[in-house]
């Protein structure tokens, strides 16, 4: 079946620090990708998306390529903020007419 | 895109009684989810919501304590009865535009059983 594995939790670091975050995923044929991301209080919110292999996703200084022959699609940031502490969940759909599938999400404490 | 209101934001129920979740959508989708997050959790998907049909529901969720409607493409309700403090979790509303290319999610209910 299909599914998403990403690095536990919580991930703390300081301000300016290199950020990775381990997503694995398996499935059948060529899904798309996604981080999402979810900050206190608030709703999920899709943070970047790929849908074809060596596609690479990118916004607000985060970045994520699609590695279809590592089944993998880590999420980096060169150098995160304090306004990044949220927690982030990989994603990956497979087929139209179904729901995401998600991994558990990690949690990012950015501290100054 | 599509902007999705959901309602209530939170509640802290007593156990035993229902709480129904509206979900509004302000453009027509054929795909409507909901999902649940449990604390520290990630999120499972209950059931997609079929206009027109049933809802399908996944294994472990059943209609009988998660009833779904979907009258029109622009509305969703999701009702968890008969609440016991295991159902505290937060309660999202997702609809897929577009194929796969991006799932858009309502700000979630906040539920507390007591």
């Amino acid at each position: 079946g299909n599914s998403v594995t990403q690095m536990e939790g919580p991930v703390t670091l300081s301000e300016e620090a290199f950020l990775t975050i381990n997503c694995t995923y398996t499935a059948t044929g060529y899904p798309s990708l996604f981080w999402y991301v979810q900050y206190p209080g608030e709703g999920l919110q899709l943070l970047l998306k790929a849908t074809k292999a060596d596609d690479k996703g990118s916004n607000k200084g985060f970045e994520a390529t699609y590695r279809k022959e590592t089944t993998s699609f880590h999420l980096e940031k060169g150098s995160v903020q304090v306004s990044d502490s949220a927690v982030y969940f990989c994603a990956l759909h497979n087929q139209a007419g179904t729901a995401l599938i998600f991994g558990k999400g990690t949690t990012l404490s950015v501290s100054s | 895109s599509a902007v999705i209101s959901q309602k209530p934001s939170r509640d802290i129920c007593q156990r035993g009684t229902s709480l129904t979740i509206q979900c509004q959508v302000d453009s027509q989708v054929t795909m409507m989810f909901w999902y649940r997050q449990q604390p520290g959790q990630s999120l499972t998907l209950i059931a997609t919501a079929n206009q027109g049909s049933e809802a399908t529901y996944e294994s472990g969720f059943v209609i009988d304590k998660f009833p779904i409607s979907r009258p029109n493409l622009t509305f969703s309700t999701l009702t968890v009865s008969n609440m016991s403090p295991e159902d505290s979790s937060i309660y999202l509303c997702s609809v897929t535009v577009n194929g796969p290319t991006e799932a858009f999610f309502g700000q979630g209910t906040r539920l507390t059983v007591v």
